[in-house]
């Protein structure tokens, strides 16, 4: 069955520095995966998507992702934080049957 | 194209009364979703249909949770006789099955408080 593991519930950085949210997957066939943002009291927004194309993955707002199968992982990076990208984040995979499948969050602070 | 809809964004309401949520998808997208969120944590599957069939139920989804699309249109989830613990955001999604890798769009959600 799939999963995926978010490390660290809360995440703060510096306005300018580099974000680096983790993901790790479990996955018996090759994964299909997500990051997704979520805003208080919001639905959750697509930021980018991994379908086996490219190992490196760009997203909305200057985010991007690297698929590592060695290390079944999918973090996500942004260069420099902005204020506006305190968030909550979610990683996600996609099941057999087309249920997606969440991690817990990591709730981004963005320190100015 | 306008989205996921979801209605109401709030329900306020009394333990042991029902309510119904209602979801309006994407219009050509054929697979329909209901997830749960409680603080802290991230959604978790209720149920989904494709078209008007409901394809999967959650164990988290107890005799008094239903949920229906009829004509693979809208959907309406409903609880009767809600507890406190069913206070939670409940998340509407859709996406149109084509590959597995297609991404699911969700509304805004459907906050209920149980008091």
């Amino acid at each position: 069955a799939q999963s995926v593991t978010q490390l660290g519930s809360h995440v703060s950085v510096s306005e300018g520095a580099l974000v680096l949210l983790r993901c790790n997957y479990s996955s018996s066939v090759p994964p299909y995966l997500f990051w997704y943002v979520q805003y208080p009291n919001q639905g959750l927004q697509l930021l980018l998507k991994y379908t086996s194309a490219a190992t490196l993955v760009k997203g909305i707002n200057g985010f991007e992702a690297e698929f590592k199968k060695s290390e079944t992982s999918f973090h996500l990076t942004k260069p420099s934080a902005h204020m506006s990208d305190a968030a909550e984040y979610f990683c996600a995979v996609i099941s057999g049957t087309y249920k997606y499948i969440f991690g817990t969050g990591t709730r981004l602070k963005v320190l100015a | 194209d306008t989205g996921v809809s979801q209605n109401p964004r709030h329900k306020i309401t009394k333990r042991g009364q029902n309510v119904t949520f209602r979801c309006d998808p994407i219009s050509e997208h054929n697979r329909l979703y209901w997830y749960r969120q409680t603080l802290g944590q991230g959604p978790e599957f209720l149920t989904y249909f494709q078209n008007e069939a409901q394809l999967e139920k959650s164990r988290l989804l107890s005799d008094r949770f239903s949920a229906e699309r009829p004509k693979g249109s809208f959907s309406t989830l409903e609880i009767q006789r809600t507890e406190q613990g069913d206070s939670a955001m409940y998340l509407c999604a859709s996406s149109l099955v084509q590959a597995l890798g297609t991404e699911a769009f969700f509304g805004q959600g459907t906050r209920l408080t149980v008091v």
